[in-house]
Formats: structure tokens, C-alpha cells, sequence
């Protein structure tokens, strides 16, 4: 079970919109449409931005948006703002024989 | 709206095994609807999902964790814990609680750093 693949780094002016990659294999990602994302400030706990790879729960801008195509599934936050710099996490089932979840890399996002 | 609030020893001895418990409020953990879920944070890392138990009381490991993982509830006190035994300095992490519905991880603990030192 390896973590999920994400690119260290993202940035961004105000306004601009990112989009950070999230690739697995046919096993978690591309296996199933239960890719969830989490954003983390330093020192915070995460916190659920998207899952079920598109849904948003209550009290999540629609800047951000979410995605998937085979392995590799995607965050989009449009209208970036400043608050949005931190760290954001993919996250998928891999339950092949028994539940499990499997986390990405992490990526750092940046507001120039 | 759930809480979750996590407690345990700070500092463990390598060997030896590592013991934290989530206190839920804001709902019965033994609720159908949901189950119980340890994720771990090593320091400047990412997550790693450690596992969780069922409402029912099955248990899901990490397969890299699961020789010393052991997660139960009690279901008196509304809370649940978690064991990692033989722990090594590669161990030392902030070590989370969060739920687990038909969302995935939608209430987290503030999580508590667990450093493995002698």
C-alpha cells in the first residue's frame, strides 16, 4: 500500500486558479470514487474539503472543486485567497480484500 | 456535531507500547452510522491511515502496521483507543482520532504528539 503521488508544490496569485494531481493505481484511485481531499494549516488538525472525488460538505466554498480520470484524480481551488495557503492531502479507499485507506504525499499550496 | 479529543502518555520509551484514547462527544459512538478511525502525522510528514473499528467491532489495519496495532472502544465512557506496541523513534508522530462515515474523516481530534524517546 504506497502513498498516493502529489506534487510537493503549487502556487498561485490571488485570484488564479490551481489544481493539484492526486495518482494512484487501478487498486485505490482509479478503483473506486472515494477520493477525498483535506487541507491542513501548520499546527492545525486537517480538515475535509472534498470526497466522494467531487462532493463539498456543508460550509466548503465552491472554489474548490474536485475531480478524477483512471489513476489520477484532481483538486481545483479557483478564486485563490490567501487563506488557502497550506498543506492539502488526497486520500482514497483501497479496499481490495479488506478496508483501507491510503493517503497522498502532500502538496504545498502557495499565494504569491 | 461531533468531537473528538485525544489523551494518552506524551512520551514513550522504545520497546515499549504506546497507548491514546479519543473521547467522543457530541454524539453516541456507538451510533450505526459511524466508525472510529486512528491517523497518525510524523514531524515536517504526511498522513498515514493507521485504521479503525466498525460500530460493530470489527477492526481494519494499515497492512505496514497491523503485527502491532490494536484498536477497541469502550463503550461506557464513549471513547476509543488505540495500541502500537515495539515502538521504534520512527513511531513519534501528532497521532489523530477522526470519524469515519459514509464521509470519510469529517471530524477530527486536535491531535497529540507521541514522541518515542528513551
Amino acid at each position: 500500500q504506497s502513498a498516493l503521488t502529489q506534487p510537493r508544490s503549487v502556487s498561485g496569485s490571488p485570484g488564479q486558479s490551481v489544481t493539484i494531481s492526486c495518482t494512484g493505481t487501478s487498486s485505490d484511485v482509479g478503483g473506486y470514487n472515494y477520493v477525498s481531499w483535506y487541507q491542513q494549516h501548520p499546527g492545525k488538525a486537517p480538515k475535509l474539503m472534498i470526497y466522494d472525488v467531487s462532493k463539498r460538505p456543508s460550509g466548503v466554498p465552491d472554489r474548490f472543486s474536485g475531480s478524477k480520470s483512471g489513476n489520477t484524480a484532481s483538486l481545483t481551488i479557483s478564486g485563490l485567497q490567501a487563506e488557502d495557503e497550506a498543506d492539502y492531502y488526497c486520500c482514497s479507499y483501497a479496499g481490495s480484500y479488506t478496508p483501507s485507506y491510503v493517503f497522498g504525499t502532500g502538496t504545498k499550496v502557495t499565494v504569491l | 456535531q461531533l468531537q473528538l479529543q485525544e489523551s494518552g502518555s506524551g512520551l514513550v520509551k522504545p520497546s515499549q507500547t504506546l497507548s491514546l484514547t479519543c473521547a467522543v462527544s457530541g454524539g453516541s459512538i456507538s451510533s450505526g452510522g459511524y466508525s472510529w478511525s486512528w491517523i497518525r502525522q510524523p514531524p515536517g510528514k504526511g498522513l498515514e491511515w493507521i485504521g479503525y473499528i466498525y460500530h460493530s467491532g470489527s477492526t481494519y489495519y494499515n497492512p505496514s502496521l497491523k503485527s502491532r496495532v490494536t484498536i477497541s472502544v469502550d463503550r461506557s465512557k464513549n471513547q476509543f483507543s488505540l495500541k502500537l506496541s515495539s515502538v521504534t523513534a520512527a513511531d513519534t508522530a501528532v497521532y489523530y482520532c477522526a470519524s469515519l462515515s459514509n464521509i470519510p474523516f469529517d471530524y477530527w481530534g486536535q491531535g497529540t504528539l507521541v514522541t518515542v524517546s528513551s
